[in-house]
């Protein structure tokens, strides 16, 4: 089985600092995904970034980048010059082999102007 | 444009009804899904289909049914017997093709209470 844990139900952040959500998971799959999923107020679930396990090379993507610790197994998101627009839920999720697409409980950011 | 249409937005039900969820795409993928999103509990996964006329239970089916007579179309009906519908649905498409590198595309979800 697989799972994710966000230890940060909440965070918050002033508007152009940085923030890291953090993000541990667990999955007998020796080829996996991760991925981070934002959802703002509307409720739409939006791709943010994904990793491929296999893969050293942290991904970005713009003001976003990740953490990728595969032997802690940790997936952390760090979202640079943050913007009034990234206050959202965010959830981070681990799929692998044909295991089913598995999600955290979410951390809420908000930003601080 | 593509993307995957949910309907209605807003969903009320009376007590030992049973209503239908919509979920369409046009985005030609193979795999659909529907998720149930309550507070503090993230997203769980109901149903999934992977080719039509063909589904699977997720991790919470009990009381929800699922139909997939069409690639494009995969409604959710919640039954009477599932005796806490409240909460927020999400559908989801994804293609199968390496499925684990293929991320899920979301609706933009049905919000279900009860009357």
């Amino acid at each position: 089985a697989q799972t994710v844990t966000q230890s940060q139900p909440e965070m918050s952040v002033q508007e152009a600092e940085t923030v890291t959500l953090s993000c541990t998971y667990d999955t007998s799959e020796s080829d996996y995904y991760l991925f981070w999923y934002k959802q703002p107020p509307s409720r739409q679930m939006i791709l943010v970034i994904r990793q491929e396990a296999y893969k050293q090379q942290n991904a970005t993507e713009n003001r976003f980048s990740v953490n990728f610790q595969k032997a802690a197994k940790s997936f952390s998101l760090k979202i640079s010059d943050s913007q009034l627009g990234d206050a959202a839920m965010y959830f981070c999720a681990v799929q692998g082999g044909s295991e089913k697409l598995v999600f955290g409980k979410g951390t809420k950011l908000t930003v601080n102007p | 444009d593509g993307g995957i249409t949910q309907s209605p937005k807003y969903l009320f039900r009376k007590e030992g009804q049973n209503v239908t969820l919509s979920c369409e795409q046009n985005l030609n993928h193979d795999a659909m899904y529907w998720y149930r999103q309550d507070p503090g509990q993230g997203l769980r996964l109901i149903y999934y289909s992977q080719i039509v006329n063909d589904f699977q239970k997720g991790d919470i089916a009990e009381g929800y049914s699922v139909s997939r007579e069409k690639k494009e179309s995969f409604p959710l009906t919640v039954t009477s017997a599932q005796k806490n519908p409240t909460a927020f649905y999400l559908c989801a498409s994804s293609t199968i093709r390496e499925v684990s590198n293929q991320p899920q595309h979301f609706g933009d979800g049905t919000r279900l209470s009860i009357l």
